[in-house]
């Protein structure tokens, strides 16, 4: 019961940006947008979160619409050690049923091409 | 610093055996959870710790599924008479509070035969 959709696969030329698309329109007032992936054979790794303001740090942007129904991930200039999949999570940081676990679906597969 | 680690990476079990899955979290995370990822199912929430609190155990599959934590660091799962369909890799991640950043483990490959 996810409450987030993405499309099943993507595909990046190095060096480009990749741009990944999530909807989450039934997201409450208090769910936060998370973005984490996971590299073949890895457990999953936090990229960014945020709750309605664009976000940036070293690995990721995070642009969220003004109705905080969608948001999309930017990876700025895609290496081929970025191919993973990619999931898209709302989660909130305080009380309600999404609180503290991660719901994941079934995420993105972001594959970079030389 | 060291991550979360888990042991063991594999484990290989005849079906109707017990078999125990150990974490051990970042040192001074207070909160600890356990995930399964299986073919037919993706990753799945299973139980998760916070502190004294009682354990959030919504996701256990069965009865046959539990974990403990022991002084508030090292957790074991352990599942009970282990069918077939226990097979997937089984993830524990932990985070310095509830609401914070959750770190993986690098997960227990668990086969069923």
């Amino acid at each position: 019961d996810a409450k987030t959709t993405q499309p099943t696969s993507m595909d990046c030329a190095e060096g480009r940006a990749a741009n990944l698309p999530c909807n989450h329109s039934t997201i409450s007032g208090n769910e936060y947008v998370y973005w984490y992936r996971q590299i073949h054979s890895q457990g999953p790794q936090y990229i960014i979160h945020g709750l309605k303001n664009n976000e940036t740090n070293e690995m990721a942007s995070l642009i969220i619409t003004e109705d905080r129904k969608s948001s999309t991930l930017i990876l700025p200039h895609a290496t081929l050690r970025d191919t993973a999949v990619y999931y898209c999570i709302v989660r909130a940081n305080a009380g309600g049923t999404s609180y503290g676990k991660l719901t994941f679906g079934q995420g993105t597969i972001l594959t970079v091409h030389p | 610093g060291a991550g979360v680690s888990q042991s063991p990476s594999n484990k290989v079990t005849e079906k109707g055996k017990d078999v125990e899955l150990r974490c051990d979290p970042i040192s001074g995370h207070t909160a600890l959870y356990w995930y399964r990822q299986s073919l037919g199912q993706g990753l799945e929430f299973l139980i998760y710790f916070q502190g004294n609190s009682a354990p959030d155990k919504s996701g256990l599959p069965s009865d046959r599924f539990s974990a403990e934590r022991t002084g508030g660091s090292v957790s074991t799962l352990t599942i009970q008479r282990t069918q077939q369909e226990d097979s997937a890799v089984y993830l524990c991640a932990s985070s310095v509070a509830r609401d914070g950043e959750q770190f993986f483990g690098p997960g227990t490959r668990l086969t069923v035969l």
